[in-house]
């Protein structure tokens, strides 16, 4: 099975500055990789994902992921933030060339808090 | 409507009720899923629908009864729950053909049992 390591419940930033959610993963298997965000009161909703080819991807709101598959990691960042980008941040991971129904393992959450 | 709604948005039952959150999804898929969030805990997968068959059962307890009648409509009936039930509860669903592997989450059902 796979599994998924977010290592911090909570990162305080400062309006403007950068910042650096931390995913890790494990599989045995190759894996297909996504960073989702929920605001209050809402579901969640999908900021990037990684399938395969490069592993700089580019999601909505400025936010890149990384994929490093010696590192097992998929860390989010983005080089400024906004106070509109406080919430919660899931990283997910599947495996890969599933068809059908796929399950996605979520990590535990990392709470953003954009300081003004 | 578009997207994965979820009615109701908010619901609060006795521990002897029965009631039933609706999951509809306008986007085509052919997978559906339910999870329990809860406050400092991972999402909880608790079922999972593949073609209008469930191909997962998370160990749910038996008062929690899915029905998935065709592939844009899911239910959640709920029976004799217990205080530790309420949470947030977060439809879902994808289309795992075609490349697609992200799901697509409804607003969720906040459930509160007293």
């Amino acid at each position: 099975a796979q599994s998924v390591t977010q290592l911090d419940s909570q990162v305080p930033v400062f309006e403007e500055a950068p910042v650096e959610l931390r995913c890790n993963y494990s599989s045995s298997v190759s894996v297909y990789l996504f960073w989702y965000v929920q605001y209050p009161n809402q579901g969640l909703q999908l900021l990037l994902k990684y399938l395969s080819g490069s592993t700089l991807v580019k999601g909505i709101n400025g936010f890149e992921a990384e994929f490093n598959k010696s590192q097992t990691s998929f860390h989010l960042r983005k080089p400024s933030v906004h106070i509109s980008d406080t919430a919660e941040y899931f990283c997910a991971v599947t495996r890969s060339g599933q068809t059908g129904a796929n399950n996605l393992f979520f990590g535990t959450g990392t709470r953003l808090t954009v300081i003004p | 409507e578009t997207g994965v709604t979820q009615t109701p948005r908010h619901l609060v039952m006795g521990m002897t009720n029965k009631k039933s959150l609706k999951c509809e999804q306008h986007l085509g898929h052919n997978a559906m899923y339910w999870y329990k969030q809860s406050a400092k805990k991972p999402l909880e997968l608790m079922f999972v629908y593949s073609l209008e068959e469930r191909v997962e059962n998370n160990s749910v307890p038996s008062r929690f009864s899915p029905e998935c009648p065709n592939s844009s409509h899911l239910f959640l009936h709920l029976h004799t729950l217990q205080p530790e039930d309420s949470a947030l509860y977060l439809c879902a669903s994808s289309q795992a053909w075609q490349g697609m592997y992200e799901q697509y989450f409804g607003p969720g059902t906040r459930l509160t049992v007293t």
